[in-house]
């Protein structure tokens, strides 16, 4: 698609419930990234991938959270037992590379909320 | 470890007026810098960006200049628009160990009224 694409948009879960969520990167970019995002805060990275392997996840916050990416495109951000402190705007991006001067697009988000 | 820390905000201005978000960073090594924007309702997009010391950044107006003796990437703008009503985020990639990430600050809400 012509930019990165994330699903479901806004997602609302009982706490106790499991995630899951989607992102479609730009076709042809090596890099996707996680990152999350509170309210009035900036993104705070999760974790990313070069194709399928997990390069990074030191943003992990707990064993709750994990990412996969097994074919080098489509990812998916999964968050186990939902608590209330998980509710925030979660953005995914891709870049044609990990390089530092490389551009990381960023898709629309997507927000969720945990009660 | 890295950091960004922008200027508070939120920042309200006249159209015309002259506007300057100050952004300072702490990295090791020589990072890229970026301004990121997110205008009312969609999503985060680049906006500009420097990846070595003195480069000069420029897009729709927007201007920032990567400072290294002063670790700074300050955005500058001549003359706002209403349509620059948005939230700005400085943001580095330092590269080395953290090839891949970046590193944002705040964000600051920019506010012009006509």
């Amino acid at each position: 698609g012509a930019g990165v694409s994330q699903s479901p948009r806004y997602k609302v879960t009982k706490r106790g419930q499991d995630v899951a969520l989607r992102c479609d990167p730009i076709s042809g970019h090596v890099s996707l990234y996680w990152y999350r995002q509170a309210l009035g805060q900036g993104p705070e990275f999760l974790t990313y991938f070069n194709y399928e392997a997990q390069q990074d996840k030191s943003g992990l916050p707990n064993d709750r959270f994990s990412a996969e990416r097994p074919e080098g495109s489509i990812s998916t951000l999964t968050i186990q037992r939902t608590e209330q402190r998980d509710s925030a705007m979660y953005r995914c991006a891709s870049s044609l590379a990990g390089s530092p001067g490389n551009t990381i697009y960023f898709g629309e988000g997507s927000w969720l909320t945990v009660v | 470890g890295n950091s960004v820390t922008q200027m508070e905000g939120p920042v309200t201005l006249s159209e015309e007026a002259f506007l300057t978000i100050n952004c300072t960073y702490t990295a090791t090594g020589y990072p890229s810098l970026f301004w990121y924007v997110q205008y009312p309702g969609e999503g985060l997009q680049l906006l500009l960006k420097a990846t070595k010391a003195d480069d000069k950044g420029s897009n729709k107006g927007f201007e920032a200049t990567y400072r290294k003796e002063t670790t700074s990437f300050h955005l500058e703008k001549g003359s706002v628009q209403v349509s620059d009503s948005a939230v700005y985020f400085c943001a580095l990639n330092a590269g080395g160990t953290s090839y891949g990430k970046l590193t944002f600050g705040q964000g600051t809400i920019l506010t012009v009224h006509p």
